[in-house]
């Protein structure tokens, strides 16, 4: 089955404690993207990738950090998570950053930083 | 700064309505347009794409795209109260980036 798959679903942690969500595609999907999501303020994007080794940031990229050392992989990682980074995350793959097929998204990761 | 503007919501409509749903964007040059439907807690998933002006339609989904005026709607036939989730219209301004996501409008469809 074609799908992206981020783990943990959930994941509570305290401040400062480095942490890592990873996400995994199997459609070889050449873009990979996090997104992070809050009420009132949608989907915003954090980093993407082209391509691997390919990496750039998004709206939203202070305090994480990604790599793409495979083409399937594109864990994010928070070296010193911070409350203000409690949100819903999402990865979302595709054949091109304007594919006409959409993105195919993660079921979510669920972060809280107490 | 690119923006994809959507009424928050939320949109209530009774069972078997229409409910029409919509979006205006901020760059004359954009592309291509989808609408994404995410039920609460769960991730967003496509439900349309158009990329040219006019109507796509797919079972109870129209698309409608008017480039001229910078919009692009959703209509929802018969709605059921499985279609109660938010809508994301999502937009692409250039080939080769990101789409730009709205923040989503709320449907509620009471049955």
């Amino acid at each position: 089955e074609a799908q992206v798959t981020q783990n943990p679903r959930y994941l509570i942690t305290v401040t400062g404690k480095k942490l890592t969500v990873t996400c995994s595609q199997n459609m070889n999907h050449e873009y990979m993207s996090w997104y992070r999501q809050d009420p009132g303020l949608g989907l915003r994007q954090i980093y993407y990738s082209m391509n691997v080794e390919v990496t750039d940031k998004g709206d939203v990229p202070e305090g994480y950090k990604v790599s793409r050392k495979e083409k399937r992989n594109f864990p994010l990682i928070l070296e010193s998570p911070s409350p203000n980074q409690t949100s819903l995350y999402f990865c979302a793959s595709s054949l091109s950053p304007d594919s006409g097929g959409g993105y195919t998204f993660g079921s979510g990761t669920r972060l809280t930083v107490v | 700064q690119k923006e994809v503007e959507q009424n928050s919501g939320p949109l209530s409509v009774p069972e078997g309505a229409i409910a029409s749903l919509n979006c205006t964007y901020s760059d004359r040059g954009s592309q291509s347009f989808f609408w994404y439907r995410q039920y609460s807690g769960k991730s967003p998933e496509l439900i349309m794409s158009i990329y040219s002006n006019g109507d796509k339609e797919d079972g109870r989904f129209t698309a409608q795209l008017n480039k001229a005026s910078q919009y692009v709607s959703l209509l929802i036939r018969d709605s059921q109260p499985s279609d109660s989730a938010t809508y994301l219209c999502a937009v692409n301004i250039e080939p080769g980036t990101a789409l730009i996501f709205g923040k989503g409008t709320t449907l509620s469809v009471s049955s």
